[in-house]
């Protein structure tokens, strides 16, 4: 069963620094794996989504990249902003219709 | 553009009651699902539908019901309701299963007591 996994759970920074969140997977035979971010009280907005085949997709200040082999996921945030402060989720798609598993998410606290 | 809509927000039930969590989407999008996210974990799929007249079990669909006869609306229902069921609800919608982003309503805040 694909289990999900996202450390740290919380994370603080100053304004301005570049940061990574991880994200990893038990089961490599992913069909693509998916970033969303959640404010508080709000829905999931969804960031980038990286194919299988593809290594990295890019957003702006975001870049996420995808090892199949390792069952790793990041995103990266350049240059990073209060505005950024939010919960970040990953959710890695198993291929068979409705098999989203996403992980608990890492809180991201940008200190102005 | 309104994308995937939920009503109400919040809603405090008393054990027993009965509801429907409404959901529509204005994208003409073919699948659409039911998540709910408890408090510190992850979302768990509930139901989910790959067009009108088509609906499915996901991981944790005991204690509710789905109906999709239109390609807009999704709603869930709620029969009997019990504790275990306060959590924050969530409808999502996709053109593709597997290719495209999904896209989520604000979420429906629902207390059991």
């Amino acid at each position: 069963k694909q289990e999900v996994t996202q450390i740290p759970a919380a994370l603080s920074v100053p304004e301005g620094e570049n940061l990574v969140l991880n994200c990893s997977f038990t089961d490599s035979a992913i069909y693509n794996l998916q970033w969303f971010r959640q404010d508080p009280g709000k829905g999931l907005t969804s960031l980038l989504l990286i194919q299988s085949s593809q290594r990295e997709q890019t957003s702006g200040r975001l870049n996420a990249s995808l090892d199949k082999s390792s069952g790793r996921s990041t995103l990266y945030i350049a240059a990073s902003q209060p505005g950024d402060s939010a919960t970040y989720l990953c959710a890695a798609n198993g291929g068979s219709q409705g098999n989203l598993i996403f992980g608990k998410g890492t809180k991201l606290s940008v200190k102005p | 553009n309104a994308g995937v809509t939920q009503t109400p927000k919040f809603r405090i039930l008393k054990i027993g009651q009965s509801m429907t969590l409404q959901c529509t989407q204005d994208m003409n999008h073919n699948y659409m699902y039911w998540y709910r996210q408890d408090p510190g974990m992850g979302l768990k799929l509930i139901y989910y539908s790959v067009g009108a007249g088509i609906t499915d079990k996901g991981e944790v669909p005991n204690g509710y019901n789905v109906s999709r006869s239109t390609t807009e609306d999704f709603p869930l229902r709620l029969e009997l309701a019990a504790p275990s069921q306060t959590s924050v609800y969530f409808c999502a919608s996709s053109r593709q299963w597997g290719t495209e982003k999904l896209f989520f309503g604000s979420g429906t805040q629902l207390s059991v007591l």
